[in-house]
């Protein structure tokens, strides 16, 4: 059974920093690429980062200040989070790819940014 | 940039069709993707590439893409269909993914 399990939400100031986790199993991990999507409450989704083997992607509002990687020893995928501003609120979702789209998904994890 | 746009909402009689758009400019060129998301439940994969069901997915969801729109129906609707429904495409011009903005559908 697939499962992609979130980890590392929680509440943090503006300009901190987080790291999420997410931990997979049922596949093999590192034949798949990967992503990051998120959804502010009440709001859309939003897609933030992919990782392939030797290829990172990300959304305009992320980049620089977010980091995307994976350890495929460890069945893991991660995602950096500095300088974090109120809008970065949102439940992260993990994502397993299968080229560009995202046939399995995580449960969310929740990161609030708020002073 | 790419944009993907969506009605907001839908509504439908049970046992009717609906019709959920996504425009984009020649969309038809491009795999377009839906996602089903019920309240509190992380999203659903109900198509790939514009018209293929991942197993477990009933027959009743079907989808066409062409020229500038890309539609998602769903026949012989039922209560359990009511969610937000979202488009997503892989736009290579600037290596983004995105998606649309959702459209809630009601069945009334």
């Amino acid at each position: 059974e697939v499962q992609l399990v979130e980890s590392g939400g929680g509440l943090v100031h503006p300009g901190g920093s987080l790291t999420l986790s997410c931990a997979a199993s049922g596949f093999p991990f590192s034949s798949y690429q990967m992503t990051w999507v998120r959804q502010a409450p009440g709001k859309g989704l939003e897609w933030v980062s992919y990782i392939s083997s030797g290829t990172r992607y990300y959304a305009d509002s992320v980049k620089g200040r977010f980091t995307i990687s994976r350890d495929n020893a460890k069945n893991s995928l991660y995602l950096q989070m500095n300088s974090l501003r109120a809008e970065d609120t949102a439940v992260y979702y993990c994502v397993r790819s299968e080229y560009f789209y995202f046939d399995f998904w995580g449960q969310g994890t929740l990161v609030t940014v708020s002073s | 940039s790419y944009v993907l746009t969506q009605p907001p909402s839908v509504s439908v009689a049970p046992g009717k069709t609906a019709s959920i758009f996504c425009g984009g400019d020649n969309i038809g060129r491009k795999s377009v993707h839906w996602y089903q998301q019920k309240p509190g439940q992380a999203p659903v994969l109900v198509l790939y590439d514009d018209s293929d069901r991942p197993s477990g997915i009933p027959e009743r969801f079907s989808g066409s893409n062409s020229e500038n729109t890309a539609t998602l129906t769903i026949s012989r609707v039922e209560a359990g269909d009511e969610a937000d429904y979202y488009c997503q495409v892989w736009d290579s011009s600037s290596d983004h993914l995105l998606f649309g903005g959702g459209t809630k559908l009601t069945v009334l």
